[in-house]
């Protein structure tokens, strides 16, 4: 089993719609919750970050972070077909140590 | 301001080749880490240098994987006598060193795409 599991989907969806994207993990050491957007053939970027349990918002985006359930969340409002991506949750156990990242969900916004 | 760049963008190698993968990181960011990312997978960490130390391998598959980084700044990454299975996106990230109990945000560069025949 995974440290980290995350829905490949893909999740397809209409223009404006809010969407909800999560994963899980085991290990509780894990600190730091990270959500990272990637389009085809680019790495990586970072989208949000959240230190233990909690929510945090920026814009149309909102994370949420749930320790005692293991389990996190990005929601997306409103979204965009330039929403269209995988997005990947990551995690660490500090804030300069190596991630460790889900499988990653493709996110498709049609207009 | 300047990326993380790596190079080349695309390798091709014969099965049993050796390649170097090159990672020119963000001027001033003593972390440097490299991931591999299977397709339709997420990155899974492969290894991590401060400035010229590389102090976690722990995620390298195998000997045929080594790291380096002379003088702290430019990494290559070198797989010797490739598999099939070592088809992979290889990233590159780079971070400023640790300040406090802040996320330091690591930035991914491109990617090299790496096919095995």
């Amino acid at each position: 089993q995974k440290e980290v599991e995350q829905d490949p989907g893909p999740l397809s969806v209409p223009e404006g719609a809010i969407v909800s994207l999560n994963c899980t993990y085991s290990n509780s050491a894990f600190q730091y919750f990270m959500w990272y957007r990637q389009y085809s053939r680019k790495g990586p970027e970072l989208l949000m970050y959240t230190y233990s349990s909690g929510n945090k918002e920026d814009g149309r985006f909102t994370a949420q972070v749930d320790k005692s359930s293991k389990y996190i969340s990005l929601f997306i409002r409103d979204s965009q077909p330039s929403d269209s991506a995988t997005y990947l949750c990551a995690m660490s156990r500090s804030g300069f140590q190596k991630l460790v990242f889900g499988t990653g969900t493709r996110l498709l916004v049609s207009p | 301001g300047a990326g993380v760049s790596q190079s080349p963008r695309y390798k091709v190698a014969k099965r049993g080749q050796d390649v170097a993968l090159r990672c020119d990181p963000i001027s001033g960011h003593v972390s440097l880490f490299w991931y591999q990312q299977a397709l339709g997978q997420g990155p899974e960490f492969l290894t991590y240098f401060q400035n010229e130390a590389q102090l976690d391998k722990s995620g390298l598959p195998s000997d045929r994987f080594f790291a380096e980084r002379p003088e702290g700044s430019v990494s290559t990454l070198k797989i010797q006598r490739t598999q099939q299975e070592d088809s992979a996106v290889y990233l590159c990230a780079s971070s400023l060193a640790f300040i406090g109990d802040s996320y330091n945000e690591q930035f991914f560069g491109p990617g090299t795409r790496l096919t095995v025949l």
